[in-house]
């Protein structure tokens, strides 16, 4: 069974654009969750998506907002960026409460 | 007080060693005690999943929860190069949200 996809893998962006991210769940998996990683925050959790409901949600600003598909793929944009968005976006999925999957993440840069 | 406090190491073993990484928590509610292994520009990996107290040993790997200490270990036996990563702890009252410490880094020199 294939893993969790992400795409793109690197991302650079500047100061002000807007970029959006893609995370393809296992196959089965209907939840996704979102995280942000960076060498001094650790793994800091976003929001998570269930059947194209955002069931959780950290403690993230407006600009960082996604959705889910019916066909349970997920997309998080983040808007006017900034320099501290430079960080790992990881996605993971998990069939119910249960243990998640990573994909590789995408890591962002913004100059 | 963060949820969940890992030392971050870096932490640098002999090969064969044996390697004991911890991680405390402060919500007695967790009960779900997970631990992800993370290579370089690599997501993290799941290594060992264990629900409430109690030990699980999966080949070289040893998982310990000690609920009344909110406490969690997780041990290496003969330690290999290429066990050399971040090890990452996390876990969860619900199983729907997930709380994780910062990592550990882990060198281990052949």
């Amino acid at each position: 069974k294939a893993g969790v996809t992400q795409t793109p893998r690197y991302l650079i962006k500047t100061r002000g654009q807007q970029v959006t991210l893609s995370c393809s769940p296992i196959s089965g998996h209907r939840s996704v969750s979102w995280y942000q990683q960076t060498p001094g925050q650790g793994l800091q959790f976003l929001f998570e998506y269930f059947s194209e409901t955002q069931r959780n949600k950290g403690n993230f600003p407006g600009r960082f907002s996604g959705r889910q598909f019916s066909n349970s793929r997920s997309e998080m944009n983040v808007s006017t960026l900034e320099l501290g968005d430079s960080a790992l976006y990881l996605c993971a999925s998990r069939l119910a409460s249960d243990t998640q999957y990573f994909g590789p993440g995408t890591r962002l840069t913004v100059l | 007080q963060k949820e969940v406090e890992q030392d971050p190491g870096p932490l640098s073993v002999p090969e064969g060693a044996i390697v004991s990484l911890n991680c405390t928590y402060s919500n007695s509610a967790f009960q779900y005690f997970m631990w992800y292994r993370q290579y370089s520009r690599k997501g993290p990996e799941l290594l060992m999943y264990t629900y409430s107290s109690g030990n699980k040993e999966d080949g070289r790997f040893t998982a310990q929860v000690d609920k009344s200490s909110k406490y969690i270990s997780l041990f290496i036996r003969d330690s290999q190069p290429s066990d050399s990563a971040t090890y990452l702890c996390a876990m969860s009252s619900t199983g729907n949200q997930f709380y994780f410490g910062t990592g550990t880094s882990l060198t281990v020199i052949p």
